[in-house]
């Protein structure tokens, strides 16, 4: 069965940390990608990548940044939180081009104090 | 762009049937892609409609009109296991791929 991990299922940041989000798909996916979910405003897309060390801004970029070295693993960095940031972070892989089907990991529930 | 509207809450008692709308405007077409998300969980892939009509999985089936720029997903027998939310999503590239608001299922006893 397909799987996308992510590396935590709860986590409590204080202001001005720096916090990295990890995700690992074992299905040998092209693309992956970082969306973060809020109450009334749905999926918004942060960042995605469709291939190694290859990285675009989505619609919401300011205060992060990803990182894709190896093909399985696409980590989202939040290079100083905010409590803004306190959300529910997904991350995404697709198998296809037209990213038809996405495989979605259980989600990070970020808590920035 | 894209464009997506579903309704944001539909409610059913256990066994009925359920029919959620989705009408979109999409710059590209790929066809109308369907998932489930239940409270604190992540969504997972239901169905996806690559041409018009009916597509059958079990008890959920989904309906594609292209001329219409409208699908539905249809959920029969409904179970109380069936409360989630369901978003549709005409797929495309990273930076089209848009997910509808979310239509809340409740189903009561």
């Amino acid at each position: 069965d397909v799987k996308v991990t992510q590396s935590s299922r709860y986590l409590v940041k204080r202001t001005g940390e720096k916090v990295f989000l990890e995700c690992v798909q074992d299905m040998d996916h092209e693309n992956m990608f970082w969306y973060r979910q809020d109450p009334g405003l749905g999926l918004r897309l942060i960042y995605f990548s469709y291939d190694v060390k290859m990285k675009e801004k989505g619609d919401i970029p300011e205060g992060y940044s990803v990182s894709r070295e190896k093909k399985e693993r696409f980590s989202l960095i939040l290079e100083s939180a905010s409590t803004n940031q306190t959300s529910m972070y997904l991350c995404a892989s697709s198998p296809g081009q037209n990213n038809e089907k996405l495989f979605f990991g259980s989600g990070t529930q970020l808590s920035v104090l | 762009g894209q464009s997506l509207e579903q309704p944001s809450e539909v409610t059913a008692v256990e066994g009925a049937i359920v029919q959620i709308n989705c009408t979109y405007q999409t710059s590209g077409f790929y066809g109308l892609s369907w998932y489930q998300q239940h409270d604190g969980g992540a969504p997972t892939f239901l169905s996806y409609n690559a041409l018009d009509g009916l597509e059958e999985t079990g008890r959920f089936s989904s309906f594609l009109s292209r001329s219409d720029s409208y699908g539905y997903l249809l959920l029969q027998e409904l179970q109380m296991k069936d409360s989630a939310s369901y978003f549709c999503a005409p797929p495309g590239s990273a930076r089209q791929l848009t997910f509808g608001s979310g239509t809340q299922l409740t189903v009561l006893p």
